[in-house]
């Protein structure tokens, strides 16, 4: 039973170049969350989606920046034209659905992406 | 700025000592919860308490909640070197029909032999 899967685990970008990164949730998790690690600090909400729907995208910045997750294959978010700042961990998460008593549950992560941008 | 803050942001400690973790928050939440992230890896989900809880156990962790206070604590026991790692509180305020973590900056916990 496999967790949730990211790759590539290290991404080296040149600045204006695109970045894709790719996750695949947990077998039977319909939810899907981006965050974002800069070094030294905690980790930012960008996105959340569940299949063919993006929820909420608060997190995410206005432009450059866009995820998806289709109906088949795994979630994809997109940077363009990548600049400096954008050098992160980006983790991506799943978890069930919250069940009808309205439990919650602990996020399951992958080991992130590590994008540089030279 | 973050909703979180763990306090101390690094922890040094002998094997078999115990090491406690603060967090502070801003908003009323739904649950805390704390997470592990090992150098250069993902984060492990450790624990959940909710809103109407004040204790809660799992091995060797033990975890409080003061609402009042609006803060908690992670309780490692007897640590070991495998402990080594950088832990996490994260709120979900509850207030956005699915889990949106608010993580805080981190203690980086050292755990010598």
């Amino acid at each position: 039973n496999a967790g949730v899967m990211q790759n590539p685990r290290h991404l080296v970008r040149r600045r204006g170049q695109e970045a894709r990164l790719r996750c695949s949730p947990v077998k039977g998790h319909s939810h899907v969350y981006w965050y974002r690690q800069l070094p030294e600090e905690g980790l930012k909400f960008m996105v959340y989606l569940q299949k063919e729907n993006i929820i909420d995208e608060s997190g995410m910045p206005k432009e450059r920046f866009s995820a998806e997750f289709p109906k088949e294959g795994p979630s994809i978010l997109r940077i363009q034209q990548v600049v400096r700042g954008d050098s992160a961990a980006y983790f991506c998460a799943s978890s069930p659905r919250i069940g009808a008593e309205g439990g919650v549950y602990g996020y399951t992560f992958g080991s992130g992406t590590r994008l540089t941008v030279v | 700025s973050q909703q979180g803050e763990e306090d101390p942001q690094a922890l040094s400690i002998q094997e078999g000592e115990n090491a406690t973790m603060n967090c502070s928050y801003k908003t009323s939440i739904n649950n805390l919860q704390w997470y592990r992230q090992n150098s250069g890896r993902g984060l492990v989900h450790l624990i959940l308490i909710r809103s109407n809880e004040r204790e809660k156990h799992s091995g060797r962790l033990r975890v409080t909640l003061d609402t009042s206070k609006k803060s908690s604590s992670l309780l490692i026991t007897a640590s070991r070197a495998a402990d080594t790692a950088s832990y996490f509180c994260a709120t979900d305020a509850g207030n956005t029909g699915f889990q949106k973590l608010v993580f805080g900056t981190g203690t980086r916990l050292l755990v010598s032999p």
